[in-house]
């Protein structure tokens, strides 16, 4: 099993949809979350990180449930420019982040 | 602005060679990563770098890998001899703190290189 699973998807929503990701973890030491997203044969890049009082930016909201290990990804009003996958990465120990292997989110037209 | 730096971008050898994959962090980021990512798999740790020191190197899958940071800034990801099971994009990503911090730190990655072994 892995440290970090997340539904691999694929999710097809239409523009303007509501689209929810969820990971869990299985490290009761984890320390830190974050969600990154990855286009297509590019690098992954940081799209928010996720306290535990749970925060909002923009249309993406995010939430972390340390007692059932479990992280959310909210995204609301999807716009074709959301396309790619959503991965999701908990820091244990100090300089190693462990990653799950990325929920694909299409939205069409 | 400099990022995350690695070359080559594209990698084609045969099995059985030896490669050399190179990262250029951004400039002053103490810690430096080198990921493994097979397709449609999210990124694996091979091992991580505070300064000149290799912390971790828990993730390297075998003795054939090695990695090297002499000067703590440009690192040095080497593959002897070659199998088609290397064949993957190797990532690295840099970080501005190091120690007890890190682990908060979100991580820049660079492009990445991608490696096809024949």
């Amino acid at each position: 099993r892995k440290e970090v699973e997340q539904d691999p998807g694929p999710f097809n929503v239409p523009e303007g949809a509501t689209v929810a990701f969820n990971c869990t973890y299985s490290n009761s030491a984890s320390q830190s979350f974050f969600w990154y997203r990855q286009d297509c044969r590019k690098e992954p890049k940081l799209l928010m990180s996720v306290y535990s009082s749970g925060n909002e930016d923009g249309r993406f909201t995010a939430q972390l449930n340390r007692a059932s290990q479990y992280i959310s990804l909210l995204i609301r009003d999807s716009k074709l420019s959301d396309s790619a996958t959503y991965l999701c990465v908990v820091n244990t120990n100090a300089g190693k982040s462990t990653f799950g292997d990325g929920t694909t989110l299409t939205v069409k037209p | 602005g400099a990022g995350v730096s690695q070359s080559p971008r594209y990698k084609v050898a045969k099995r059985g060679q030896d490669v050399a994959l190179r990262c250029d962090p951004i400039s002053g980021h103490v810690s430096l990563f080198w990921y493994q990512q097979a397709l449609g798999q999210g990124p694996e740790f091979l091992t991580y770098f505070q300064n000149e020191a290799q912390l971790d190197k828990s993730g390297l899958p075998s003795d054939r890998f090695f990695a090297e940071r002499p000067e703590g800034s440009v690192s040095t990801l080497k593959i002897q001899r070659t199998q088609q099971e290397d064949s993957a994009v190797y990532l690295c990503a840099s970080s501005p703190v190091g120690g007890s911090r890190s682990y908060n730190s979100p991580l820049h990655f660079g492009n990445g290189t991608r490696l096809t072994v024949t």
